[in-house]
């Protein structure tokens, strides 16, 4: 089955102990991304990756960090979580030139 | 002006109702357009792509206007099953673009609820 995977769902943490949510696609997509949601600011951009060792800075990009070493995954770490990083996140994926993206299920972090 | 600024909702209908939703975009180069859909608590989806000339999926009608930079979305004998968050989602760049081609802007939604 076709998806996107991200794990874990559900975090509660601490200030300032480093994180990772991780996001897998099974579809062979060159771009990948990473939003956050929060109420009453819809969805935010917070990276992107055009394709393995490619990306770049979304539209929220303080305070997390990317990778993209190979093509089906696209981490998103938190290196000193912070209150204000409690979000809805999610990853998305498409295929090049083409317009669908293609969402995870969601992470629901929680920053003590 | 919002980059994309959608109806405030929400919208409380009965079952049966067309309902009509809003969505104006604040960059007149954007070159695609789309509506999602997201259920409470779960990932948003695409519900329908929306080109110049209109276009309708069974109940669902989509418009473009381009002058006005202005989209919409029409729902025909709504069901329980249409409640949901409808985002209004415009992509500001061509495909040919390259760099941040994929880097869609969203609205904040808009929620529909349908009651018996």
């Amino acid at each position: 089955e076709a998806q996107v995977t991200q794990n874990p769902r559900y975090l509660i943490t601490v200030t300032g102990k480093k994180l990772t949510v991780t996001c897998s696609q099974n579809m062979n997509h060159e771009y990948m991304s990473w939003y956050r949601q929060d109420p009453g600011l819809g969805l935010r951009q917070i990276y992107y990756s055009m394709n393995v060792e490619v990306t770049d800075k979304g539209d929220v990009p303080e305070g997390y960090k990317v990778s993209r070493k190979e093509k089906r995954n696209f981490p998103l770490i938190l290196e000193s979580p912070s209150p204000n990083q409690t979000s809805l996140y999610f990853c998305a994926s498409k295929r090049e030139g083409q317009e669908t993206q293609y969402f995870g299920p969601g992470t629901r972090l929680l920053v003590l | 002006r919002k980059e994309v600024e959608q109806d405030p909702g929400p919208f409380n209908v009965p079952e049966g109702a067309t309902v009509a939703f809003n969505c104006t975009y604040s960059n007149s180069a954007s070159q695609s357009f789309f509506w999602y859909r997201q259920d409470c608590r779960k990932e948003p989806k695409l519900l329908m792509s929306v080109y110049s000339s209109g276009n309708e999926d069974g109940r669902f009608t989509a418009q473009l206007n381009r002058a006005s930079q202005y989209i919409s979305l029409l729902i025909r004998d709504s069901k329980l099953s249409d409640s949901a968050t409808y985002l209004c989602v415009v992509n500001p760049r061509p495909m040919n673009y390259g760099g941040s081609q994929g880097n869609l802007i969203f609205g904040k939604g808009t929620k529909l609820s349908v009651k018996p």
